[in-house]
C-alpha cells in the first residue's frame, strides 16, 4: 500500500507570511498532483509534476517533485486570505490508475 | 475545460430510503470516473473506480451491494446509497478522467444528510 504523508496538518498564519507543504512517500510515484478544496466544494487541480527534480510555479505558488520522484512540496510566498483552504497532494501511478491521496494540510491565512 | 457536475449539490433522506448521485463530465469523455467520500477537514477516501460499461472496482471495506455504482456511458456515473442510515451522512465527491493515465477532475460534491 502506498502512502502520501503530507506536513503540517494544520497551518494558521498572518497574511504576507510565507509558508511550505511537504509530502513524503516511500513509494515512488509516475506523476504527482497537488489540489485546493474549499469548504463544501471539489478538489481543484492547481499543477501536476512528472519529472523528478521538476519546479513549477504557478504565481505565488511554487511546486517542486523530489528528484527520485517520492516528494513533493508546496511553498507559498507572501500568502494572501484567498490561500485559505485544504491543501491536498495526490501520488499517482500509471498503471494503477488510481491516485493516492495525502492527509491533506489545512491553510487557515489571517488578514 | 474538464469540467465535472454533480446532482444534487446536497439531500437530506430519511434512514432505510435510497439516494442518487449523479457525476456527469460536461466536456469531456470519460473512460473512468472514481467516488471518494470525505468527512470534514479530512482528505478523500477512494470509495470505487468505475470504468465505463463495466463493473465498479471497489476498495477494501466498501460494500458494493450498499454503494451502488453504474457508469452506463462515457459522461455518466451514478452512485446509489441504498437502504441509507445516518452514518452514511458524508460530502461525497466524484472525479471524471480520460483514463487510467491521464488527471482527475472533481466534480463540486454533494452533502448527504440521513435523519
Amino acid at each position: 500500500t502506498q502512502l502520501l504523508e503530507q506536513s503540517p496538518q494544520f497551518l494558521s498564519i498572518q497574511e504576507g507570511e510565507n509558508l511550505t507543504v511537504y509530502c513524503n512517500s516511500s513509494s515512488v510515484f509516475s506523476s504527482l498532483q497537488w489540489y485546493r478544496q474549499e469548504p463544501g466544494e471539489g478538489p481543484v487541480l492547481l499543477v501536476t509534476v512528472v519529472t523528478g527534480g521538476e519546479v513549477k510555479k504557478l504565481k505565488r505558488l511554487t511546486f517542486q517533485f523530489g528528484d527520485a520522484r517520492k516528494d513533493s512540496s508546496l511553498h507559498i510566498t507572501a500568502a494572501q486570505p484567498g490561500d485559505t483552504g485544504l491543501y491536498l497532494c495526490a501520488g499517482r501511478n500509471t498503471n494503477a490508475g488510481k491516485s493516492t491521496f495525502g492527509d491533506g494540510t489545512t491553510l487557515t491565512v489571517k488578514p | 475545460g474538464a469540467v465535472v457536475s454533480q446532482h444534487p449539490s446536497w439531500v437530506i433522506c430519511k434512514s432505510g430510503t435510497s439516494v442518487k448521485i449523479e457525476c456527469r463530465s460536461l466536456d469531456f469523455q470519460a473512460t473512468t470516473m472514481f467516488w471518494y467520500r470525505q468527512f470534514p477537514k479530512q482528505s478523500l477516501m477512494l470509495m470505487a473506480t468505475s470504468n465505463e460499461g463495466s463493473k465498479a472496482t471497489y476498495e477494501q471495506g466498501v460494500e458494493k451491494d450498499k454503494f451502488l455504482i453504474n457508469h452506463a456511458s462515457l459522461t455518466l456515473s451514478t452512485l446509489t446509497v441504498t437502504s441509507a442510515h445516518p452514518e452514511d451522512s458524508s460530502f461525497y465527491i466524484c472525479s471524471a478522467s480520460l483514463g487510467l493515465s491521464y488527471e482527475q477532475y472533481f466534480g463540486p460534491g454533494t452533502r448527504l444528510t440521513v435523519t
